[in-house]
């Protein structure tokens, strides 16, 4: 059982459009959420983060939105732009222990001039 | 700038064969963290380590053993490897929970 899941295997947008990626989680503990951008032939760079004390994080752009109760967040790129094109990991951790993260399967975003 | 290099950067080979991938960070770090990248599964969690001399499994132990001599290097080992194990691998290295920092990774190819 995925303990973070991502329901869209991709997703395409236009240009200046917002685009909404979801994630949900089964864990309880978890309380540290981060968002992984990974271009091609290129290893996962921390785009975002949010913990679960929160229930909006925004920077710029790129803004997480975030439900406890409901185990689910959301990430909303705002105005997306060709340069956004990238897969988006849904990544949880919990404040013991090793820190170590766990991700979801990771979303293939396509943003179309 | 947060530094993790890995090593080498595309491998062949072949079953039964012994294959050892190379991660160092320059970022004194204590976790260091194996992971591979398979479609449709995001990135799982193979060996991680939380200082020179210490390896812990992570989700996906089997088949691999992770050695941890120093603060800055960690490997990761296939003693016998198998075609199961054609996967992108990623190393990262972790200061506490909210800096983890991924190197470019390794595509493996077993034949």
């Amino acid at each position: 059982q995925q303990q973070v899941r991502q329901s869209s295997q991709s997703l395409t947008v236009w240009e200046g459009e917002t685009a909404i990626l979801n994630c949900s989680y089964e864990n309880s503990a978890f309380d540290y959420f981060p968002w992984y951008q990974q271009f091609p032939g290129e290893g996962p760079a921390l785009l975002i983060a949010i913990r679960s004390v929160s229930d909006k994080k925004e920077d710029g752009r790129f803004t997480i939105f975030f439900n406890k109760r409901e185990k689910n967040l959301s990430l909303h790129i705002k105005d997306s732009q060709p340069g956004d094109s990238a897969t988006y990991f849904c990544a949880a951790s919990e404040a013991s222990g090793s820190w170590q993260l766990i991700f979801g399967s990771g979303t293939q975003l396509t943003v179309m001039p | 700038e947060a530094a993790v290099t890995q090593s080498p950067r595309n491998k062949v080979a072949v079953t039964g064969g012994k294959v050892t991938l190379s991660c160092n960070q320059t970022n004194n770090h204590n976790n260091m963290y194996w992971y591979r990248q398979d479609t449709g599964h995001g990135l799982r969690l193979i060996h991680y380590s939380y200082g020179a001399g210490s390896t812990e499994k992570g989700d996906i132990p089997d088949g691999y053993k992770a050695s941890r001599p120093s603060q800055e290097n960690f490997s990761l080992i296939l003693e016998l490897a198998t075609p199961s194990q054609t996967s992108v691998y990623f190393c990262a290295s972790g200061g506490g929970q909210t800096e983890v920092f991924f190197g470019k990774g390794t595509r493996l190819t077993v034949v």
